[in-house]
């Protein structure tokens, strides 16, 4: 079965900070991925999304940028961190030839 | 402008009862459909999918679809107050090839 791990489970950050958020999937090959940030009390905002390896569609401009070095890998970075980057963020996969996204445990960030 | 509604809520139901979820999309030429539960601080759980026009059931859940009229609904029959949770529904756009538009989430609330 398939399987999403995201690290860490939690971050408190400060203002000008870098950001780095892990995300491995296992049990599958060539998956779809995607990072998610959901602001308190609303609903998923889509950041990027990859469907290989080097490959990364940015959904909303903003100071976050995204990396995938290997299959199963998706990697969420920021150079310098902002208080509206405050958030939960989520990192799922669907197979290419199917809608339905898995979602991981998530991360919760927040940017004092 | 892509657009997926639902009502926020809170909606109470008492123990037992059937809980009913709506939710409206904006894209005629849309395909496919989910709802989600997302526990307090934890990340979305896929519930159901639905694709044709109709009822599908799994278990005490019932997702029903109407394309022409554009909305998509969630029954839970006999509800728990393990049902007590934030459900999101989840629209595939008929020219997007992976992304998802997702609504803001219903807050359920079973009452015992």
């Amino acid at each position: 079965s398939q399987t999403i791990h995201q690290w860490p489970a939690t971050l408190v950050q400060p203002v000008g900070s870098p950001l780095s958020l892990e995300c491995t999937v296992e049990g599958t090959s060539n998956p779809n991925l995607y990072w998610y940030r959901q602001a308190a009390g609303r609903g998923l905002q889509l950041l990027f999304y990859s469907v290989g390896i080097g490959q990364i569609s940015s959904e909303v401009p903003q100071n976050l940028s995204a990396s995938r070095p290997q299959d199963r890998q998706f990697i969420l970075s920021s150079k310098k961190l902002l208080l509206s980057d405050s958030g939960f963020y989520l990192c799922a996969w669907s197979k290419g030839s199917t809608d339905t996204q898995y979602f991981g445990p998530g991360t919760r960030l927040t940017v004092l | 402008q892509k657009e997926v509604e639902q009502n926020s809520g809170p909606l109470s139901v008492p123990e037992g009862a059937i809980a009913s979820l709506n939710c409206t999309y904006s894209d005629r030429g849309s395909q496919s459909f989910f709802w989600y539960r997302q526990y307090s601080g934890k990340s979305p759980e896929l519930i159901m999918s639905i694709y044709s026009n109709g009822d599908k059931e799994d278990g005490r859940f019932t997702a029903q679809l109407n394309k022409a009229s554009q909305y998509v609904s969630l029954l839970i029959r006999d509800s728990q107050p393990s049902d007590s949770a934030t459900y999101l529904c989840a629209v595939k756009w008929g020219d997007s090839n992976y992304q998802l538009i997702w609504g803001a989430g219903t807050k359920l609330i079973i009452k015992p």
